[in-house]
């Protein structure tokens, strides 16, 4: 197993374009998030999704979007990037279930960089 | 959105100490989470608690769920290097988890 995996590991984009966060994982879990790591700071909740086709609203939605058409794929979309973007970004997935609900894979972090 | 303190804010131990931190809600939370992060990676669960009053240990690490439901504490007995890194506690409540600030810890040997 990879576990959860991301891609891209770093990137650097302009203000104004948008992109896409990939996330896969190869666990069967239903549930998958997506968090933003600010410098210093706690992570924040962006959106989950607790099946395919299914997604909700974390803490910090706003300038994200997402989808959930398969098990495995979780993609982060930034339609229109702005500084206030800058951040470390992870994605998890869980099972659902009290025994496995919260215990959450981490994957390894996006760092993204708007100027 | 939830508030999560989180104190201390870091921490220089000398190997072979104990550590204590602490977090607290101004909201009731169904779960507390206690997670370490190592540069460059994601966090990764330490220990879980499910009810108020509930103490769980894991190896040298023990944490306790408050009664209230609004703080949680943890402590590592007996520090190693090794133990480096940002710990962060998390509160749970429906499918939304809060995290805390984290308490950065570094051990010298």
């Amino acid at each position: 197993n990879a576990g959860v995996t991301q891609t891209p590991k770093f990137r650097i984009l302009k203000i104004g374009q948008s992109m896409t966060l990939q996330c896969t994982q190869d666990m069967n879990h239903n549930y998958m998030y997506w968090y933003r790591q600010d410098p210093g700071m706690g992570l924040k909740l962006i959106y989950y999704s607790v099946g395919a086709g299914i997604t909700d609203k974390g803490e910090v939605p706003n300038g994200y979007n997402v989808s959930r058409s398969t098990t495995e794929d979780f993609p982060l979309r930034l339609e229109l990037a702005a500084p206030s973007q800058t951040s470390v970004y992870f994605c998890a997935s869980s099972l659902p279930g009290l025994a496995g609900f919260e215990t959450q894979y981490f994957g390894p972090g996006t760092r993204l960089l708007v100027l | 959105g939830q508030q999560l303190n989180q104190s201390p804010q870091s921490m220089f131990i000398q190997e072979g100490e104990d550590v204590s931190m602490n977090c607290t809600s101004s909201s009731i939370f169904n779960t507390w989470l206690w997670y370490k992060q190592e540069p460059g990676e994601g966090p990764v669960l330490l220990i879980a608690l499910y009810k108020a009053g509930e103490l769980t240990s894991n190896g040298r690490l023990t944490a306790q769920f408050g009664i209230t439901r609004k703080d949680s504490f943890l402590n590592i007995s007996a520090s190693i290097p090794s133990d480096v890194g940002i710990y962060f506690c998390a509160g749970q409540t429906g499918n939304q988890f809060y995290f805390g600030t984290g308490t950065s810890l570094t051990v010298i040997p």
